[in-house]
């Protein structure tokens, strides 16, 4: 089993209605982030959490929320969705001592 | 904010060609730095990390060396191989905003048998 597990793998929706991307992480890591991947422009960061209780906005937060409902589980939810949301969407874990990063495989959004 | 530029965006070799990859980086500040592999549509394969207090690390084929001071790091693959083709990521580490990563765009290696 992967040590981080994304769900769905691949979404189609509609403009306008709510989705939830799911995150889970057998890393036992505290530290968990949600990017976005476009074409020409990397990866750019949504959101972070350090801990349960602690999260951060990263460099794109607009038109997102995320939760953290437990130390593996980080949820990222669109409000309303747009179709400049169209992106793969990865979940990544870091440990506090090394850094080290680690991606889940990726969701890959489309919205029409 | 961290800026992380990637140099070249594309690369195509012949098999057996010893090449490198460039990354910099413009805020020292850095807490570590790390290579990934992405294929196309997949996820994120991490090949290398190094601490902002080492020089370089090494595994199989590949060697990554980081200069903080000049704001570099270098991957380097040894004999290259059809399988190496993919898109290398740089991503580092920042001290300043509690360990974010900035990822730079990334190259894509052609290994041409």
């Amino acid at each position: 089993d992967a040590d981080v597990t994304q769900t769905p793998r691949n979404r189609i929706t509609k403009t306008g209605k709510r989705i939830m991307l799911e995150c889970s992480q057998t890393k036992g890591h505290d530290r968990m982030y949600w990017y976005r991947q476009d074409p020409g422009l990397g990866l750019r960061l949504i959101y972070y959490s350090f801990d349960v209780k602690d999260i951060n906005k990263g460099e794109i937060s607009d038109g997102y929320s995320v939760s953290r409902q437990a130390q593996a589980k980080f949820s990222l939810s669109l409000e309303s969705a747009i179709p400049n949301q169209t992106a793969l969407y990865f979940c990544a874990t870091s440990d506090f001592v090394r850094g080290e990063a680690f991606f889940g495989q990726g969701t890959r959004l489309t919205v029409v | 904010k961290q800026e992380v530029t990637q140099i070249p965006a594309a690369l195509s070799v012949p098999e057996g060609e010893n090449l490198v990859l460039n990354c910099s980086f413009t805020d020292s500040a850095i807490y570590n730095l790390q290579w990934f592999r992405q294929d196309p549509g997949k996820g994120l394969t991490s090949l290398l990390l190094i601490q902002s207090s080492q020089r370089e690390q090494t595994s199989g084929r590949l060697n990554a060396s980081l200069d903080k001071s000049s704001g570099r790091s270098t991957l380097y693959i040894a004999a290259s191989q059809p399988g190496d083709s993919a898109t290398y990521l740089c991503a580092v580490g920042s001290e300043n905003t509690g360990n974010q990563f900035y990822f730079g765009t990334g190259t894509s290696l052609t290994v041409i048998p």
